[in-house]
């Protein structure tokens, strides 16, 4: 159990333009999703946290306007970049919280995003 | 505020070797703590997890990790390396008192050599 998942696994898309990524927890209810973003042989960095129902709270540094995040249902969370620029080419990584166990986090594969 | 340090960012071993990874974390109040592997373009697995019940955790894959309250650590090891353990692993500290949010380590690349 607690499996979560992300689509598209790959995306490349051309600067100015938008891409969106969804994350999904397959088999449980998931109150609050996270959102990380990882550059080459670093370690994750929480990019913002997601709570169904409620707007982001986003950590010091990400621009709200440029990474739009939607919590929308208890299964489903997305992150959409807006106007992308190369420096956005990243690996996403999202992740979600189960209420009855709130101190685990459960992680999606990850989504390689490729801006040209 | 929760913190956590891992000593080398690259480890080689032999196959066949002991595998020992260093974590050690800062936190003002009891901790949950993780240890995660990374293979190349993928997410994070959950190795194994302290979380207040026994120190000494067993994870998958032959990996185990003991929680020292005294010197701050959390070390993972393995006894015997395989081919199949190169991978990137990070240790992760969370508290209640920091609302469950997980802190990275900087990570620590393990090599394998044949």
């Amino acid at each position: 159990g607690a499996v979560v998942s992300q689509h598209p696994s790959r995306v490349i898309c051309k600067s100015g333009t938008s891409v969106k990524i969804e994350c999904r927890s397959l088999d449980f209810q998931a109150t609050t999703m996270f959102w990380y973003r990882q550059f080459p042989k670093q370690s994750l960095m929480l990019m913002a946290t997601s709570n169904e129902g409620s707007k982001a709270t986003y950590e010091q540094g990400v621009e709200k306007d440029k990474f739009l995040i939607n919590h929308a249902s208890l299964t489903l969370s997305t992150l959409t970049v807006t106007s992308a620029h190369p420096e956005d080419s990243s690996f996403y990584i999202c992740s979600a919280r189960r209420p009855q166990v709130n101190y685990e986090q459960y992680f999606g594969p990850g989504t390689r995003l490729t801006v040209t | 505020a929760q913190s956590v340090t891992q000593l080398g960012s690259h480890v080689s071993v032999s196959e066949g070797a002991l595998v020992l990874l260093r974590c050690n974390y800062s936190s003002s109040v009891p901790p949950y703590l993780f240890w995660y592997v990374q293979y190349p373009n993928q997410g994070l697995q959950l190795l194994l997890k302290y979380t207040s019940a026994a120190t000494l955790v067993k994870g998958i894959n032959g990996f185990e990790a003991e929680f020292k309250k005294s010197e701050t650590s959390f070390h993972l090891t393995k006894p015997s390396a395989h081919m199949s353990d190169a991978a990137e692993y990070f240790c992760a500290v969370s508290s209640r008192r920091a609302g469950n949010m997980l802190t990275f380590g900087g990570g620590t690349r393990l090599m394998v050599k044949p």
